[in-house]
């Protein structure tokens, strides 16, 4: 069974102090990891997708890395807009005669980020 | 280019009743895939569709089906409403087909059913 946890839960940081989110995740063969960033009332926001171990991809103040086991989201001298839930999820490579695309998504990461 | 609407936006239903959640597609999206996210947890998969027909379903029970319409929009419907079914419940579309583009999928605000 795919399985994807996420630490920290939650995350309390002042404007401009850069952290890590951390991604752990065990699949029957990655197709693909994705970020999402949800803010309250919403639905989740797509950020990046990484497919293979030692990608990168990044977008403003945040950088996604990604190894056999597990993943990164960067966040660089954040902003009070970058507080949000960041939500991590993996799909699994399809078997042969079906197999949903769908996600499997941790619980996430709650972030604020404090003027 | 639109983005994924779902409707309606929030709804209260009673234990043992039957709803029914809708979803539009993103412009130039022909899979759709149904997510349900109770409070404070992560988007679980219920099941997608794609060519109108069921491709695959997480672990939810019978009385969670749908459809998928030759436009591409789509519906929940849930029988028997129990009071663990409320949650937010997300749709998001996709498109199958060659290259990596066809994986990503799109979000759309999700309908919070609340039964009582």
């Amino acid at each position: 069974e795919d399985q994807v946890t996420q630490s920290p839960e939650a995350l309390r940081l002042q404007e401009g102090e850069s952290s890590s989110l951390n991604c752990s995740y065990t699949v029957s063969g990655l197709r693909g990891l994705f970020w999402y960033r949800q803010d309250p009332g919403k639905g989740p926001e797509f950020l990046f997708t990484l497919y293979s171990a030692g990608e990168e991809k990044e977008k403003e103040r945040l950088k996604a890395t990604l190894t056999k086991k597990e993943s990164f989201l960067h966040i660089t001298a954040p902003k009070p807009e970058d507080s949000a839930t960041y939500l991590c999820a993996v799909q699994a490579s399809r078997t042969s005669g079906g197999g949903a695309d769908g996600l499997t998504f941790g619980k996430g990461t709650h972030l604020i980020i404090q003027p | 280019e639109t983005g994924v609407t779902q409707s309606p936006t929030h709804l209260i239903k009673t234990r043992g009743q039957q709803v029914t959640l809708r979803c539009s597609s993103q412009s130039g999206h022909n899979t759709v895939s149904w997510y349900q996210q109770a409070l404070g947890q992560g988007p679980q998969f219920i099941f997608q569709y794609y060519r109108e027909e069921e491709n695959g379903r997480g672990n939810f029970p019978p009385r969670f089906s749908g459809l998928q319409f030759p436009n591409y929009s789509s519906e929940l419907n849930v029988n028997a409403l129990e009071l663990d079914d409320s949650a937010l419940y997300l749709c998001a579309s996709s498109r199958a087909g060659t290259g990596t583009a066809k994986n990503i999928q799109y979000f759309g605000a999700g309908t919070r059913l609340s039964v009582l």
